[in-house]
């Protein structure tokens, strides 16, 4: 089946530790997201990618990068994790950008900084 | 800009009886807007999408939202519940051709047995 898939699932990482944090598909979808979740509140966009092209969203901290090797991997990569970066991580996917496209996620990252 | 509200941060139902879970919004142009579920520690599943057209749109696992302009809602609807429906309910809009989808606080759904 096409689907979203990020590893690992369940990541801890010390205070100021670089982590990576891995979405693959298998859907051929030109855009993929990334998002922070936290609490079961709703998800909050960090940044996306059109085919190559980043796009980050204006409050994401400078802490966040993010990595588009091709179109069937992308990376999130957090240079010095604090506490306060604790929280479920979201990869997603849609065909493109505007209107009715429907974003399909992943199962998620869970990271703990200790 | 674009906004989403869910005014209920918990509806509990029984099983059996009809699940209603309650999505506003607010938009400049023409709503795009979508229903996605998340069970624990999970990713966020989508049920249904409202484009244009027909206001009542049918989804996954017998849910349906009804879109009503005149009163900017668009509320998931499902006729007899499942114990296994419990979960978190998002509603999201996207404005016209903005890229960015706007996500509701969320609605934690509970059916007992």
């Amino acid at each position: 089946d096409a689907m979203v898939i990020q590893n690992p699932r369940y990541q801890v990482t010390q205070f100021g530790k670089p982590v990576t944090l891995s979405c693959s598909q298998t859907l051929n979808h030109n855009v993929m997201y990334w998002y922070q979740q936290k609490s079961s509140q709703a998800p909050k966009l960090l940044f996306h990618y059109y085919d190559k092209d980043f796009n980050n969203e204006a409050d994401t901290p400078d802490n966040f990068q993010s990595r588009r090797p091709n179109t069937s991997f992308c990376f999130l990569d957090i240079r010095s994790p604090g506490l306060g970066d604790a929280a479920m991580y979201l990869c997603a996917t849609s065909v493109g950008t505007v209107g009715h496209y429907e974003q399909y996620f992943g199962p998620g990252t869970r990271l703990t900084v200790t | 800009a674009q906004s989403v509200a869910q005014p209920e941060d918990q509806v509990n139902v029984a099983e059996g009886n009809p699940l209603t879970v309650k999505c506003t919004y607010s938009v400049s142009g023409n709503p795009y807007l979508f229903w996605y579920v998340q069970y624990p520690n999970r990713g966020l599943q989508f049920l249904l999408k409202y484009i244009t057209g027909d206001n009542l749109v049918k989804g996954s696992y017998g849910f349906e939202a009804e879109f009503n302009k005149s009163q900017t809602s668009f509320h998931l609807k499902k006729p007899s519940a499942l114990v296994s429906d419990s979960a978190l309910y998002f509603c999201a809009v996207r404005d016209g051709d903005d890229y960015k989808l706007s996500f509701g606080a969320g609605t934690t759904v509970t059916v007992r047995a």
